[in-house]
C-alpha cells in the first residue's frame, strides 16, 4: 500500500486565491482526518470524516475553509479565499478500525505570500 | 491553559540512555495517542491507548487513567530516535488535544 497520498506537497499562492490541497487515504480506512500544524499552535485537528461523512468540524477555522469527501479514495481541504495566516504545514491522515492508530501522509506546505 | 502537558519540552541524550518523556492530561479521554515527527516533517502513529501499556520493538508507552498521566519510554535510545514525540488525547466526542511536544535529540 502506497499509504496516505497527499497533494500536493508544496504550495505558495498569493493572498486571495483559491487553494486547493488533496488526500488519498489507505484503501478500507473508514476514517480520515486533516490536522494543521504551525509553530505557534501546534498541531490541531481541523475536521474528520467517517464513512464519508463530516463528523467534527469545529476545528475549521472560519468560513474559508471546506473540506469535502465525495467517496471513500478520495478528500479536498480549500480555502477561499487564502490568507498569509493559513500558512501552515496541513496533513491528513486515515485510520481503520477505532483500535488502531492513525496513517499520516506526507503533508502540504502551504505558503500563501 | 492547556489540557495536555508535556515534559520536557527538550530533551538530549546519550546513545544507549533509557528516555521517558511525560504527557499529562486534565480532560476525561477516550483514548490516548503518542506520535513522531521526524525532522523531515513527517508524523508517524507510534501507540493508541486507553489503558495499561503497549510495547514495540524499543519503544513502550503506559497510560494511569485514574492519575491522567501517560509516558513514553524509549529503551537503549539510538540517534534515529531523534524527533519530537506528540501526546494527543482525545475525549468522548472526539474532541482533539495535542501537547507541544517533546523534541529529543540522541547523541551518538
Amino acid at each position: 500500500d502506497a499509504g496516505v497520498i497527499q497533494s500536493p506537497r508544496h504550495e505558495v499562492t498569493e493572498m486571495g486565491q483559491e487553494v486547493t490541497l488533496r488526500c488519498k487515504p489507505i484503501s478500507g480506512h473508514n476514517s480520515l482526518f486533516w490536522y494543521r500544524q504551525t509553530m505557534m499552535r501546534g498541531l490541531e485537528l481541523l475536521i474528520y470524516f467517517n464513512n464519508n461523512v463530516p463528523i467534527d468540524d469545529s476545528g475549521m477555522p472560519e468560513d474559508r475553509f471546506s473540506a469535502k469527501m465525495p467517496n471513500a479514495s478520495f478528500s479536498t481541504l480549500k480555502i477561499q479565499p487564502s490568507e498569509p495566516r493559513d500558512s501552515a504545514v496541513y496533513f491528513c491522515a486515515s485510520r481503520g478500525q477505532a483500535h488502531y492508530g492513525y496513517t499520516f501522509g506526507s503533508g502540504t506546505r502551504l505558503t500563501v505570500v | 491553559k492547556n489540557e495536555v502537558e508535556q515534559s520536557p519540552q527538550n530533551l538530549t541524550a546519550q546513545e544507549g540512555e533509557f528516555i521517558t518523556i511525560n504527557c499529562s492530561y486534565s480532560v476525561g479521554i477516550s483514548a490516548l495517542h503518542w506520535l513522531q515527527q521526524h525532522p523531515g516533517g513527517g508524523i508517524v502513529s507510534l501507540f493508541m491507548l486507553s489503558s495499561g501499556k503497549k510495547k514495540h520493538g524499543r519503544l513502550i508507552a503506559t497510560i494511569n487513567i485514574q492519575e491522567k498521566h501517560s509516558s513514553l519510554h524509549i529503551t537503549a535510545s539510538h540517534p534515529r530516535d531523534s524527533a519530537v514525540y506528540i501526546c494527543a488525547v482525545i475525549r468522548a466526542g472526539n474532541q482533539f488535544y495535542f501537547g507541544t511536544g517533546t523534541s529529543l535529540t540522541v547523541i551518538p
